[in-house]
């Protein structure tokens, strides 16, 4: 079946550079038309698409944030990666990763809390 | 930018009765190819999101066909049909035509 787990510092100090891994299960992420995105939920708030990387090497970036985002993969290790750099408190949040196979995300993990804190 | 707008519920709903949530999208999601780029999902309380619809009328595997989402190329409805206590949550429509964007949620309590 398939799987999507995030992990993460759980809490770092503004101006630094964070660094998610997303490990899955289940597909590949070099089979043709499968994406895997990043997605964050501030405490009580709504969803926010940061970024997606598709199997041909693809990526798209959430344009208010797209000078901050670096979103990479590597496929023979089922894993996915995003690097915000520069965070601040506004960036504390959970983020999750989710499989995309077509527009839609079906296929989503649990979640990694991230505070940004000094 | 593509904005999704989320209506709201006249919460509480009473259990078995049906709801009905809007979502509005500053442009037309409708695709060339036909398709409507437009999802639904749902987050239960301390859950991830879940995905209940896509391609606005499609439903995902294993969700209830108390589920059904419509709409036309800017206004959408998912609609519950007998709300259950197991439906409570937030629902989000999301759209996929220009990058991807969420609407702001919209909240289901039940009475």
């Amino acid at each position: 079946q398939v799987t999507l787990k995030e992990s993460g510092p759980g809490i770092l100090q503004p101006s630094q550079t964070l660094s998610l891994t997303c490990s899955f299960s289940g597909f590949s992420l070099s089979t043709s038309g499968i994406c895997v995105s990043w997605i964050r939920q501030p405490s009580g708030k709504g969803l926010e698409w940061l970024a997606t990387i598709c199997w041909e090497d693809s990526k798209g970036y959430n344009p208010s944030l797209k000078n901050r985002l670096t979103i990479s993969k590597d496929t023979s290790n089922n894993q996915a990666f995003l690097k915000i750099t520069s965070v601040d408190t506004a960036d504390t949040a959970i983020y999750y990763c989710a499989r995309i196979p077509a527009g839609y995300f079906d296929y989503w993990g649990q979640g990694v809390m991230v505070t940004v804190s000094s | 930018d593509i904005v999704m707008t989320q209506g709201a519920l006249p919460n509480p709903v009473p259990s078995g009765e049906s709801a009905s949530i809007t979502c509005q999208s500053s442009k037309s999601l409708l695709h060339s190819n036909g398709k409507t780029y437009l999802n639904w999902y749902l987050q239960r309380p301390g859950q991830s999101p879940q995905l209940l619809i896509y391609w606005m009328s499609t439903r995902a595997s294993g969700v209830s066909d108390r589920f059904s989402g419509s709409g036309s190329g800017t206004d959408f409805t998912l609609k519950i049909s007998s709300v259950e206590a197991e439906d409570v949550g937030v629902y989000y429509c999301q759209q996929f035509l220009e990058y991807l964007t969420f609407g702001s949620g919209t909240k289901l309590e039940i009475k």
